[in-house]
């Protein structure tokens, strides 16, 4: 079936660097994208989110970028810190109207000091 | 706001016994709730939604029998799982819509270990 998916199962930056998260969507339905941080033991946190008629959104410190073309999705944090070590997933709706989503595997990201 | 709460935080029961896990919206109304299940490092898998005063939709593969889920209100849905086996175990996650948003917040989830 459709599926969302990550490129990178773990990514090591160093503290002050740009971290870029990436991720695949094959359904060409889904209008609506969202990603989420995951601490260990926690539910996901709300990141930033994107319609599929913007192909950039900003929020502070992270930018989401889409690219429906390619179906692809990133995820730019920018000054990583400590604090954003967890697991990132991106998400998807099923489609105009249809509030469900479906997760990405997962981005481990670690954040050296 | 948009806050979500789960409790138990963590359950650990025998074989065979009913499990009840509440999800509230604390300060919205939420028409809409999803339960999810993850499994270590795996991703988020949803089970199922919840409607308030309707009956849940389940995805493919899931027992309806087996996750019961009631919407009761607009601020409370629950999910049981009803003869719980070992196979059971996982971290249970809950999301709310708000509003005719499309932003799902989460729970912090509820740890279920059967033995």
């Amino acid at each position: 079936g459709e599926s969302v998916g990550l490129h990178l199962p773990t990514l090591s930056v160093q503290e002050g660097d740009n971290s870029i998260i990436n991720c695949a969507y094959s359904n060409s339905a889904s209008d609506y994208f969202i990603w989420y941080k995951q601490e260990s033991g926690k539910g996901p946190q709300f990141i930033i989110d994107i319609r599929s008629n913007m192909d950039k959104r900003q929020g502070q410190r992270v930018t989401v970028l889409l690219n429906k073309t390619v179906k692809h999705l990133s995820l730019q944090i920018a000054a990583t810190q400590p604090g954003d070590s967890a697991v990132y997933f991106c998400a998807e709706n099923r489609g105009t109207g249809r509030r469900a989503l479906t997760f990405g595997s997962g981005t481990r990201l670690q954040v050296q000091p | 706001g948009a806050v979500v709460s789960q409790h138990p935080s963590r359950v650990i029961c025998k074989s065979g016994t009913s499990v009840k896990i509440e999800c509230r919206s604390l300060d919205f109304q939420a028409t809409t709730m999803f339960w999810y299940r993850q499994f270590p490092k795996q991703s988020l898998m949803l089970m199922a939604t919840s409607n308030e005063g309707s009956k849940a939709t389940y995805e493919q593969g899931v027992e309806k029998d087996k996750f019961l889920i009631n919407h009761a209100s607009l601020t409370l849905s629950t999910l049981t799982v009803t003869s719980a086996h070992p196979e059971d175990s996982s971290f249970y996650i809950c999301s709310a819509l708000a509003g005719g948003g499309e932003t799902q917040y989460f729970g912090p989830g509820t740890r279920l270990l059967v033995l």
